[in-house]
C-alpha cells in the first residue's frame, strides 16, 4: 500500500485558498487518491477523489500531475468551519481495497 | 446523506466487560467493511477488514480474540471488544464502500466512542 507524506500542519486566514500537497511517490497502477476532512470526535469525510489531471466538485479541486507521485488538494476561500485534519490517501477501489492512513494535515484557519 | 451508520455514539462500560459497536450500510450491499481506531491527537488505524460470510483479517498487532468481528448479512458488521481494559478507549469507526463502477469512495460512519473505567 503506498504511503502518503503531508505536511503536519498548515495555518490560514478567512477568504484565502489553501492548497495542501500530498506525496505518495509508491503510487500504484490501479490506486486512486482520495482525500478526507474530519472533525474532532467525527468520522473522516469524504471531500475528493481523482486518479489523474484535474477534479474539481462543490467544494474543492483536486490537481494530479502526470506521474501521479504528488497530489494538492485546493480548497478555495476557506472559512473558520474549514478548521479540520485534512488526510489523503490512496489505494484500490474496489469493495475489498482497504485504506491506511498517514499523519494527515491540521488546518487552522483564523478569522 | 450518511451512507454508513454507527451505534452506539458513545458508550463507557466498566473493566471486564464486553461492549458491542454495530456499523450498518444504507442503502447498498457491503460485502467487507473496515473498523479503524482512532486515539486522541493520532490518526486512524486499520484494525481489520470485516467480510460478510467468512472470518475478518486483522491488521498486525490487533488481537483478533480480543476484537471479534462479525459481519453477518450484507448491511451489517459488528466489533465486540471483549474483557474490555482502560486501554482500549478510544475512537472506533468504521466505513465501506458502495458497489459501483470504478471510483467509489470509502464512506466512514460517525464513530463511537468507548470509554472503559
Amino acid at each position: 500500500l503506498a504511503k502518503t507524506t503531508q505536511p503536519i500542519s498548515m495555518d490560514s486566514y478567512e477568504g484565502q485558498e489553501v492548497n495542501i500537497t500530498c506525496s505518495h511517490n509508491n503510487i500504484a497502477t490501479n490506486d486512486y487518491i482520495t482525500w478526507y476532512q474530519q472533525f474532532p470526535s467525527q468520522g473522516p469525510r469524504f471531500i475528493i477523489q481523482g486518479y489523474k489531471t484535474k477534479v474539481t466538485n462543490e467544494v474543492a479541486s483536486l490537481f494530479i500531475p502526470a506521474d501521479r507521485k504528488s497530489s494538492t488538494l485546493s480548497l478555495p476561500r476557506v472559512s473558520l468551519s474549514d478548521t479540520a485534519v485534512y488526510y489523503c490517501l490512496v489505494g484500490e477501489n474496489n469493495q475489498g481495497g482497504k485504506l491506511i492512513f498517514g499523519q494527515g494535515t491540521e488546518l487552522s484557519v483564523k478569522p | 446523506g450518511a451512507v454508513v451508520s454507527q451505534h452506539p455514539s458513545w458508550v463507557i462500560c466498566k473493566s471486564g466487560t464486553s461492549v458491542k459497536i454495530e456499523c450498518r450500510s444504507l442503502d447498498f450491499q457491503a460485502t467487507t467493511m473496515f473498523w479503524y481506531r482512532q486515539f486522541p491527537k493520532q490518526s486512524l488505524m486499520l484494525m481489520a477488514t470485516s467480510n460478510e460470510g467468512s472470518k475478518a483479517t486483522y491488521e498486525q498487532g490487533v488481537e483478533k480474540d480480543k476484537f471479534l468481528i462479525n459481519h453477518a448479512s450484507l448491511t451489517l458488521s459488528t466489533l465486540t471488544v471483549t474483557s474490555a481494559h482502560p486501554e482500549d478507549s478510544s475512537f472506533y469507526i468504521c466505513s465501506a464502500r458502495q458497489p459501483s463502477g470504478e471510483s467509489s469512495p470509502l464512506h466512514f460512519g460517525n464513530g463511537t466512542r468507548l470509554t472503559v473505567t
